[in-house]
């Protein structure tokens, strides 16, 4: 199973408004990345956290991360049509082959 | 602009075929990976490469092979292509260390069909 479990597994809301979703862990992490798809393309990288970060921003993205709870969370701020996306989490541990992605939530935003 | 590139879009094949699919990255990254994407699974590692010549299994590997002669490619091949590999193939790369480390560069993805 997936290290990483988004939720919503999809989000519709209209442009200017907040979108959110979820990211659940099962173990201990080193850090975690949220990746955005556009449909039928390659997956393009958009925040990383470290485990001792609490908070981090990129532009109209905010990403939390709360190790106490295994979770983080990605919002999306006063979203766009080409917001319209699915949106992964991966998380990695020290091992080479613990660097997982969950199934990812798909947003949509409609003008 | 960094770039991952791979050699196909769009692949047809039948049953039994050998198949192969190409990767190629101009970042002169260390590491590359091939991953599977498939409706309500994510991704899932199928092999990934820290060196050339280097290569070990991911999450999935039966059925498929690599192979890594230079540094900018990374080669997929599925020996005897089966209706169950009908997915989304996508190539990444990253710099050198674990994957959790650095974030990895997709390639705009293979959908191959196996009839």
């Amino acid at each position: 199973s997936q290290q990483g479990e988004e939720d919503p597994q999809a989000l519709s809301i209209q442009e200017g408004e907040n979108a959110t979703m979820n990211c659940s862990y099962k173990t201990s992490i080193n850090n975690l990345q949220w990746y955005r798809q556009n449909s039928g393309r390659g997956l393009v990288h958009l925040i990383l956290i470290r485990s001792n970060e609490r908070e981090k921003h990129s532009g109209r993205l905010r990403v939390t991360l709360d190790t106490s709870k295994k979770s983080s969370s990605l919002l999306i701020t006063a979203s766009r049509a080409a917001d319209t996306a699915s949106y992964f989490c991966a998380t990695g541990t020290d091992s080479w082959g613990k660097f997982q992605f969950g199934a990812g939530t798909q947003v949509v935003v409609t003008p | 602009d960094v770039k991952v590139t791979q050699s196909s879009r769009y692949l047809v094949k039948r049953t039994g075929e050998k198949v192969f699919l190409e990767c190629v990255q101009d970042m002169d990254h260390e590491n590359m990976f091939w991953y599977r994407q498939d409706p309500g699974l994510g991704l899932r590692l199928i092999y990934f490469s820290y060196d050339v010549k280097m290569k070990e299994k991911g999450d999935i590997p039966e059925g498929y092979s690599v192979s890594r002669e230079k540094k900018e490619r990374f080669s997929l091949i599925l020996e005897s292509a089966s209706t169950n590999q009908t997915s989304m193939y996508l190539c990444a790369s990253s710099r050198e260390g674990p994957p959790f480390y650095n974030e990895q560069f997709f390639g705009p993805g293979t959908r191959l069909t196996v009839l």
